[in-house]
């Protein structure tokens, strides 16, 4: 069965960083992409970011590029978001998902909400 | 990159059918096979319920259908039940290898 099982949110002042993980379970975790889509309170999803099952190509939203990065640890089974420079635009509950059939994402964790506030 | 277009809700009574339109660009939706919809409920997390335009996952109704026509993908639910009444994504591989998500539509079971 696969799990997503993401952690690290929090509340976070403006211009201050949080690391976001999620750990996986029950595929080869380093033969799929993986991916982090956000839902602001009330609103839609938004895409973020994406990596390559090898972690060599990462894809960003115009919205964080330049302050977020997406890292994986294969050994770990873990993904990662390091966010920077944080806006209160940026409160959201972020999921991780995995694209194991194709392009798009097949299973998705909880969620962990981020709360950007002073 | 904006949203993709979907109406803001839906509804319908229980057995009948209805269909969310998903509106993009050749950049997206008319771009690629790759349109995809998503079935959240309240507090709960995003679920795949078509991907590929058409094709449903293991485990999905084939009350759920998914086809596309130029710029316009569009989710299908025939025999409505109560428990179909949830938020619907849809969302679309582009050509910035980025993905689109559209708006959400609200779908009541009347």
């Amino acid at each position: 069965e696969v799990q997503l099982l993401e952690s690290g949110g929090g509340l976070v002042q403006p211009g201050g960083s949080l690391r976001l993980s999620c750990a996986a379970s029950g595929f080869i975790f380093s033969s799929y992409a993986m991916g982090w889509v956000r839902q602001a309170p009330g609103k839609g999803l938004e895409w973020v970011s994406g990596i390559s099952g090898s972690g060599d190509s990462t894809y960003y939203a115009d919205s964080v590029k330049g302050r977020f990065t997406i890292s994986r640890d294969n050994s770990q089974s873990t993904l990662y978001l390091q966010m920077n420079s944080l806006r209160a635009e940026d409160t959201a509950v972020y999921y991780c998902a995995v694209r194991i059939l194709g392009a798009h994402f097949d299973y998705w964790g909880q969620g962990t909400l981020v709360t950007v506030s002073s | 990159q904006s949203a993709l277009t979907q109406p803001a809700s839906v509804s319908g009574s229980p057995g009948q059918s209805i269909t969310i339109s998903c509106t993009g660009t050749s950049s997206d939706v008319g771009g690629f096979n790759y349109v995809s919809w998503y079935q959240q409920h309240p507090g709960k997390a995003p679920k795949l319920m078509i991907y590929g335009v058409s094709n449903r996952p293991s485990g999905i109704s084939n009350r759920f259908s998914g086809s596309k026509s130029g710029n316009t993908a569009s989710l299908t639910i025939s025999g409505l039940q109560a428990e179909d009444e949830a938020d619907y994504y849809c969302s679309s591989y582009t050509t910035r290898s980025t993905w689109v998500f559209g708006g959400g539509t609200k779908l009541t079971v009347l």
